[in-house]
């Protein structure tokens, strides 16, 4: 079964509002997670690192004020896209290493779509 | 600038046939390696790790690593057209915390 959760799994917003998505860690603690975007037919890009009880580090050209990261507990992070965009409009997927050998499982992501 | 190169494909393999699928990463550091299949809509899921020169094997699927030549494969025996996918190679950082650097992706196609 998934050993991340994330939720919504799809959106849609107007542009200018704020999407808040959620990322889980099931049955295990997650001191860190790693929030990355797709464009279609494109990879994955590292977009920030998300760290418990401390400030996310940022990918050089992600803006830390529109995409916000809060990592409040083991088992949760958020990725809020604020005052979103239609060039926003990608697929976010999070991830998060379940052990020491540094295997990392995907949420499922959320597809965002801003009109 | 830490990359992972990989052919984008697409790969096109008769079903039955063996699927090669390569790699090649800048950071002599790096000390996990990984592979991940996507679907086309879904999130990546993890296929096979490796951090030791030399082959591991599972099931259908053998990852090869060589550290000297910066260097890692996938094979895939007994192709199916259900392993039709992307796969992406990712490895790890030197610099730690756990950051993986992603391939562009290899497509496959397996057609029957």
């Amino acid at each position: 079964g998934a050993v991340v959760s994330q939720h919504p799994s799809w959106v849609i917003c107007k542009s200018g509002t704020s999407v808040k998505i959620e990322c889980r860690s099931l049955d295990f603690q997650a001191t860190t997670m790693f929030w990355y975007r797709q464009f279609p037919k494109q990879s994955l890009m590292l977009m920030a690192t998300s760290n418990e009880g401390s400030k996310a580090t940022y990918e050089q050209g992600v803006e830390k004020d529109k995409f916000l990261i809060n990592h409040a507990s083991l088992t949760l992070s958020t990725l809020t896209v604020t005052s979103a965009h239609p060039e926003d409009s990608s697929f976010y997927i999070c991830s998060a290493p379940r052990d020491s050998k540094n295997i990392q499982y995907f949420g499922a992501g959320t597809r965002l779509s801003v009109l | 600038q830490k990359e992972v190169e990989q052919n984008s494909g697409p790969l096109s393999v008769p079903e039955g046939a063996i699927a090669s699928l390569n790699c090649t990463y800048s950071d002599r550091g790096s000390q996990s390696f990984f592979w991940y299949r996507q679907y086309s809509g879904k999130s990546p899921e993890l296929i096979m790790f490796i951090y030791s020169n030399g082959d591991k094997e599972d099931g259908r699927f053998t990852a090869q690593l060589n550290k000297a030549s910066q260097y890692v494969s996938l094979l895939i025996r007994d192709s199916q057209p259900s392993d039709s996918a992307t796969y992406l190679c990712a490895v790890d950082t030197s610099g730690g915390y756990n950051k993986l650097i992603f391939g562009a992706g290899t497509r496959l196609a397996v057609h029957p």
